[in-house]
């Protein structure tokens, strides 16, 4: 079943403890991004990736990291979170170029107290 | 960067009616898409709209799209419960996977 899977779907953490929330798909897609979404503010790219090793930031980038060693994986790390990066979040694939269909993982919540 | 708006921000209806929901968009488009949003759940793909395309219908969808007026209409006939959900359109500003979102309609279809 084609699908992208994220880790953890819950998490809650302290202020300052670094995290990583991982994101997997077996499509065989270039393109990779992070959302995150906020009420009121929909949903907006942290950073995306259009191939192994190629990341660029999206529209809200501070404060996140990622990584794109292989095509399949594209972990999202907050290295010292902060109450601010409490939010929903989402990653998304699909293959390169416009008028892509996205296909968006389950979606991990995540409280930072 | 915002580029889709969609409108209205809710929308609550009967089943069995129908469901109008509007989207504008700021700049230049190639392509427009709308996708579903079940409760905290993950986007789910309706449709796409190509920027030389006016019109569209997958099931009970119907889509519009005005260049013109930089404008997109997502049309569910004969609404079920099970249509509620979030609704958004999605926009590639300059042709590369890049998808900008609205903030979304939000429709409650009663039993």
């Amino acid at each position: 079943e084609a699908q992208v899977t994220q880790n953890p779907r819950y998490l809650i953490t302290v202020t300052g403890k670094k995290l990583t929330v991982t994101c997997s798909q077996n499509m065989n897609h270039e393109y990779m991004s992070w959302y995150r979404q906020d009420p009121g503010l929909g949903l907006r790219q942290i950073y995306y990736s259009m191939n192994v090793e190629v990341t660029d930031k999206g529209d809200v980038p501070e404060g996140y990291k990622v990584s794109r060693k292989e095509k399949r994986n594209f972990p999202l790390i907050l290295e010292s979170p902060s109450p601010n990066q409490t939010s929903l979040y989402f990653c998304a694939s699909s293959l390169v170029g416009g008028g892509r269909e996205a296909f968006f993982g389950q979606g991990t919540r995540l409280t930072v107290v | 960067s915002q580029q889709g708006e969609e409108d209205p921000q809710a929308l609550s209806i009967q089943e069995g009616e129908n469901a109008t929901m509007n989207c504008s968009y700021k700049t230049s488009i190639n392509n427009l898409q709308w996708y579903r949003q079940n409760s905290g759940r993950g986007l789910v793909h309706l449709i796409l709209i190509r920027s030389n395309e006016r019109e569209k219908h997958s099931g009970r969808l119907r889509v519009t799209l005005d260049t013109s007026k930089k404008s997109s209409s997502l049309l569910i006939t004969a609404s079920r419960a099970a249509d509620t959900a979030s609704y958004f359109c999605a926009t590639d500003e300059n042709g590369y996977s890049t998808l900008t979102f609205g903030k979304g309609t939000m429709l409650l279809v009663s039993p």
